[in-house]
């Protein structure tokens, strides 16, 4: 079974610190993505990586940026946080193809809370 | 972009009974996915209908696609205590590389009653 790997269950910051949220999949897939999840919105994208270095933004990625140094991990970086991006962070990894079906593999979230 | 959205937002019902949710999109799609989260969980990918499909099963799940009206339905028979979870619908949607990324819908939280 596909495993994605989200550093931390749980996480308390300051406003203003940068923050790194570290994301691990054992599977080889190309696909990673950091997903933002609110309550009464949903999931909303804020960036994704389709191959080692290489990104695209998704739909809220102001105040974000993303790294993809290996094909394993995708960090998202928080450049100086900020009380409302205290939220429920969530990573999935996919092969290519969503047009095709493929799915999306998720890990278990980081819930970060910005004092 | 493209928003799907699940209705009801809310569903209780009793252990046994059927539990019937419904999705709604906007734009064309190749292929429309379902997925369930359980509380403090991340999402689960449940059941996949294609474009060319109008229902699926899969176990107590079916899934029906209406495309002339960007909906689907998912519907779990049988209830149990263990199917209290959110549920979600997925559709692809274009980027800059292919079709590459899915956008959900703002979910339905179900709780089944003992």
């Amino acid at each position: 079974d596909v495993k994605v790997t989200q550093s931390s269950r749980y996480l308390v910051k300051r406003t203003g610190e940068k923050v790194f949220l570290e994301c691990v999949q054992d599977m080889d897939h190309e696909n990673m993505f950091w997903y933002r999840q609110d309550p009464g919105l949903g999931l909303r994208l804020i960036y994704f990586s389709y191959d080692v270095k290489m990104k695209e933004k998704g739909d809220i990625p102001e105040g974000y940026s993303v790294s993809r140094e290996k094909k394993e991990r995708f960090s998202l970086i928080l450049e100086s946080a900020s009380t409302n991006q205290t939220s429920m962070y969530l990573c999935a990894s996919s092969l290519p193809g969503q047009s095709l079906g493929q799915p999306q593999h998720f890990g278990d979230g980081t819930r970060l809370s910005i004092l | 972009s493209q928003q799907g959205e699940e209705d009801p937002q809310a569903l209780s019902i009793q252990e046994g009974e059927n539990a019937t949710m419904n999705c709604s999109y906007k734009t064309s799609i190749n292929n429309l996915q379902w997925y369930r989260q359980n509380s403090g969980r991340g999402l689960v990918h449940l059941i996949l209908i294609r474009s060319n499909e109008r229902e699926k099963h899969s176990g107590r799940l079916r899934v029906t696609l209406d495309t002339s009206k960007k909906s689907s339905s998912l519907l779990i028979t049988a209830s149990r205590a263990a199917d209290t979870a959110s549920y979600f619908c997925a559709t692809d949607a274009e980027s800059n590389f292919g079709n590459e990324k899915l956008t959900f819908g703002t979910g339905t939280r179900l709780t089944i009653i003992p």
